[in-house]
């Protein structure tokens, strides 16, 4: 069956660290997302992909970057790790071009926390 | 850019009462209009979506939403609350380019024996 994995599941890092967060796809969706889930404020987009080589900002983007070198993964990386990224942190993808309608599958998400 | 609001981030029902989750949503265009459930250390779940295909949609485990445009409200209901109902629950509307889904802060259930 098709699915969406994140890994690692969980994760405790220090301060100043790189850290990169897998995302990995078998629907073969060219749309991918990365959410951070914080209480008090539901889910908001981190960054988001429409297919290989293209990535876009979302409304929390500062702090973190993205890359799509094909179409089944999105790596989230954090490039120097800071108190205020601990989360939970989730992927998800949808089909390419039927419109906004598409409903959007999630992982399982990973638990970041920063010491 | 659009944006939803729940209304009640926790919401208290008795085993076998009716379940109402409120959502209100702001769109300069005809929005598509989503709910899901998160479980306990899980993702989201779709619970169901409104696509403009009719104003009463029906979803799994016995949910429906009713948009009203007129009020801007896509509130989600179930006639009888269940133990394995208690979830977090969110609602998300779609923007109307790309696909790109703006959340509500969520609405915590607890469903009370």
């Amino acid at each position: 069956d098709a699915e969406i994995t994140q890994s690692p599941r969980h994760k405790i890092t220090e301060t100043g660290r790189q850290v990169t967060l897998a995302c990995h796809q078998t629907w073969n969706h060219n749309n991918m997302f990365w959410y951070r889930q914080d209480l008090g404020h539901g889910l908001r987009l981190i960054h988001y992909s429409y297919g290989v080589q293209d990535t876009n900002k979302g409304e929390v983007s500062d702090g973190y970057s993205v890359s799509r070198s094909n179409t089944e993964d999105l790596p989230l990386t954090l490039e120097s790790a800071a108190s205020s990224q601990t989360s939970v942190y989730f992927c998800a993808s949808s089909p390419l071009g039927s419109g906004t309608y598409n409903e959007q599958f999630f992982g399982p998400g990973t638990r970041l926390t920063v010491l | 850019a659009q944006s939803v609001t729940q209304l009640g981030s926790h919401v208290s029902v008795s085993e076998g009462a009716l379940v109402l989750l409120r959502c209100n949503y702001s769109s300069s265009v005809p929005p598509y209009l989503f709910w899901y459930v998160q479980y306990p250390n899980q993702g989201l779940q779709l619970l169901l979506k409104y696509t403009s295909a009719a104003t009463l949609v029906k979803g799994i485990n016995g949910f429906e939403a009713e948009f009203k445009k007129s009020e801007t409200s896509f509130h989600l209901t179930k006639p009888s609350a269940h133990m394995s109902d208690a979830a977090e629950y969110f609602c998300a509307v779609s923007e109307g380019t790309g696909n790109q889904f703006y959340f509500g802060t969520g609405t915590s259930l607890t469903v009370i024996p």
